[in-house]
């Protein structure tokens, strides 16, 4: 079964970064996209980035363009985001979660998800 | 970026009822909407997509109508497990976005 294994909850000051991981599982890895949602408590869902597995591409949302940075290491199945410059704002559960394929052509909606990595950026 | 605005924010409903939850787009998105539920303390999990086409063991109950601007997530008859927070997201632009969430309660 498709699962998406994240790593744990992490505690940062501001100005920090932190890099979370993310190892899929239940099929091969670089045939779907992986996509970084991130949820402030009590908020909704916000759209970070996603990246390619297969050639490392990524597109990141405007708003975390300057800092944030996914990458992939093919060889140990994992896609990994990492955020700089960390403010309390960003203080949330970030998800990764993959991107569905058909038969032909990938979408960008997500059909598996993670089960999140709590942040905490607090001095 | 496409703004994707849900209304109500939220909605008391009985089980047994109809609940129609709507999600307007600022620019078309085509057909290109998903709906995701989400329960307190879990995480997201995929309804419909592509407008209308439920997503793997998703009950009939749940249909998803609309498109360009204009779209809706109708559950026919509630049941206990349907109260939650649903969100619609586009996945015809970039960045994609979602909807602030509809919170379905009793």
């Amino acid at each position: 079964q498709v699962q998406l294994v994240q790593s744990g909850a992490e505690v940062k000051k501001p100005g920090a970064s932190v890099k979370v991981s993310c190892t899929p599982s239940g099929y091969t890895f670089i045939n779907y996209y992986i996509h970084w949602v991130r949820q402030a408590p009590g908020q909704g869902l916000e759209w970070m980035a996603i990246v390619n597995p297969n050639d490392g591409s990524t597109r990141y949302a405007p708003q975390f363009q300057d800092r944030v940075t996914v990458t992939r290491d093919t060889s140990a199945g994992t896609v990994y985001m990492e955020l700089s410059s960390l403010r309390s704002e960003d203080t949330a559960v970030y998800y990764c979660a993959r991107g569905s394929c058909g038969t032909t052509r990938c979408y960008n909606y997500f059909d598996y998800w993670g089960l999140g990595s709590l942040v905490t950026v607090s001095s | 970026e496409i703004v994707m605005t849900q209304s109500p924010v939220s909605m008391s409903v009985s089980p047994g009822e109809r609940a129609s939850l709507s999600c307007r787009a600022s620019q078309s998105v085509s057909n290109n909407v998903a709906w995701y539920q989400q329960k307190p303390g879990q995480t997201p999990r995929l309804v419909i997509y592509g407008t209308s086409t439920r997503a793997t063991g998703v009950p009939a109950r749940f249909s998803g109508s609309g498109s360009g601007t204009e779209f809706t997530l109708t559950i026919s008859s509630l049941q206990s497990e349907d109260f939650a927070v649903y969100y619609c997201q586009q996945h015809n632009n970039w960045p994609l976005t979602f909807g602030g969430g509809t919170k379905v309660e009793i």
